[in-house]
């Protein structure tokens, strides 16, 4: 099986400015959830999807949000950049069994620099 | 709110001997799940071992196993026989039954040859 993809894997931006990630899950997989990654931070939970319904979301401002398609894809959207936005988002997947968490199976990351 | 916390933000050891790495949490619920996550330097997030909280058995996963104390809600990871390819940061995490992870901030694992 292929494994979790995101693309794209390194962004520019400006402060202000809008951006949108994209992550693909792997095949099967019903559970996206998203992720910064900051130095010091580890990773922080931005929000999680399931059958295209938002079922879990982290504490971050409003400017974060995302959604998923019918194909379980996910997007992530972060509207009016600030220089804190810089850092890798990570996306990962899981199989998501009934009540039992699975293993998140995580993508390579989009580094975002916001200058 | 559940918290996840990883004190030591680096770790060394030598080439074949054997190291722990200590995580602590805090939860309210009874029925939750603990995970090893391995970093390696610009490569991506990996598994080393999943514990459910229900059983009383330390999960082993060939030179990786944890010690589970459940009451101190704590969750070490030990490295037996560290190879060089040890290196990465580790994150412990925790999930609920809702399937949403809390991570530590990570431990940076150094080995020396």
């Amino acid at each position: 099986k292929a494994g979790v993809t995101q693309t794209p894997r390194y962004l520019i931006k400006t402060r202000g400015q809008q951006v949108t990630l994209s992550c693909s899950p792997i095949s099967g997989h019903r559970s996206v959830s998203w992720y910064q990654q900051t130095p010091g931070q580890g990773l922080q939970f931005l929000f999680e999807y399931f059958s295209e319904t938002q079922r879990n979301k982290g504490n971050f401002p409003g400017r974060f949000s995302g959604r998923q398609f019918s194909n379980s894809r996910s997007e992530m959207n972060v509207s009016t950049l600030e220089l804190g936005d810089s850092a890798l988002y990570l996306c990962a997947s899981s199989s998501l069994l009934a009540g039992v968490p699975d293993t998140q199976y995580f993508g390579p990351g989009t580094r975002l620099t916001v200058l | 709110a559940q918290t996840v916390t990883q004190s030591q933000p680096e770790m060394s050891v030598q080439e074949a001997e054997t190291v722990t790495l200590s995580c602590t949490y805090d939860t309210s619920e009874s029925d939750y799940y603990l995970f090893w996550y391995k970093q390696p330097p610009s490569r991506q997030m990996i598994l080393v071992i999943r514990q459910e909280a229900y059983k009383q058995q330390n999960a082993t996963e060939n030179r990786f196993s944890v010690n589970f104390q459940k009451a101190a809600k704590s969750f070490s990871l030990k490295i037996s026989d560290s190879q060089l390819g040890d290196a990465a940061m580790y994150f412990c995490a925790f999930s609920n039954t809702g399937n949403q992870f809390y991570f530590g901030t990570g431990t940076s694992l150094t080995v020396i040859p």
